[in-house]
């Protein structure tokens, strides 16, 4: 069993949409939950950054952790098409390095 | 802004070529880090390295070294370039402990 799973997609939707996005893990270790966004030909730059269960909103991006069922969603409201990006969960030990998720790729059409 | 270069955009090499990619941070970090990010696999650690003159494998270091002579500066060498490193190329930096890395824009090597 992989460590971390994430859909790669790709995930299309038209602009205004909810987006759900999601991650689930095995270790129950880990303390630490983050979501990069990645453009296209860039690197990956941190979007949010949790590290309790519950949610945490930051504009239109909510977080949510589930740490029970080993759980991560990022929510996109309103989405647009400059949401147009890959997604990529991540989990931090304490030595500082990072378990990431596969990614998935969205789509924002206008 | 912490800010993380990396020596090349682009970079087109040929089979048996010795590469180097260096990258530099400007925010005294003492973890530094290289990864390879291919369509299908995404992000894999190759190296890190949590001070000066310290280095840790990550889960694919074959064909690979690194080095960090400055704390600022860790450079990912290919000793000897094969078609299978044809890859996007991404260094990061962080402070100790679970915290956020900063990326650069990464190096698109291609090995013909």
């Amino acid at each position: 069993q992989k460590e971390v799973e994430q859909d790669p997609g790709p995930l299309s939707v038209p602009e205004g949409a909810i987006v759900s996005l999601n991650c689930t893990y095995s270790n129950s270790a880990f303390q630490y939950f983050m979501w990069y966004r990645q453009y296209s030909r860039k690197g990956p730059e941190l979007l949010m950054y949790t590290y309790s269960s519950g949610n945490k909103e930051d504009g239109r991006f909510t977080a949510q952790v589930d740490k029970s069922s080993k759980y991560i969603s990022l929510f996109i409201r309103d989405s647009q098409p400059s949401d147009s990006a890959t997604y990529l969960c991540a989990f931090p030990n304490q030595g500082g390095k990072l378990i990431f998720g596969q990614g998935t790729e969205l789509s924002v059409k206008p | 802004d912490v800010k993380v270069t990396q020596s090349s955009r682009y970079l087109v090499k040929r089979t048996g070529e010795k590469v180097f990619l260096e990258c530099v941070q400007d925010m005294d970090h003492e973890n530094m880090f290289w990864y390879r990010q291919d369509p299908g696999l995404g992000l894999r650690l190759i190296y890190f390295s949590y001070d000066v003159k310290m280095k840790e494998k990550g889960d694919i270091p074959e064909g690979y070294s690194v080095s960090r002579e400055k704390k600022e500066r860790f450079s990912l060498i290919l000793e000897s370039a094969s078609t299978n490193q044809t890859s996007m190329y991404l260094c990061a930096s962080s402070f100790r402990g679970p915290n956020e890395q900063f990326f650069g824009p990464g190096t698109r090597l291609t090995v013909l």
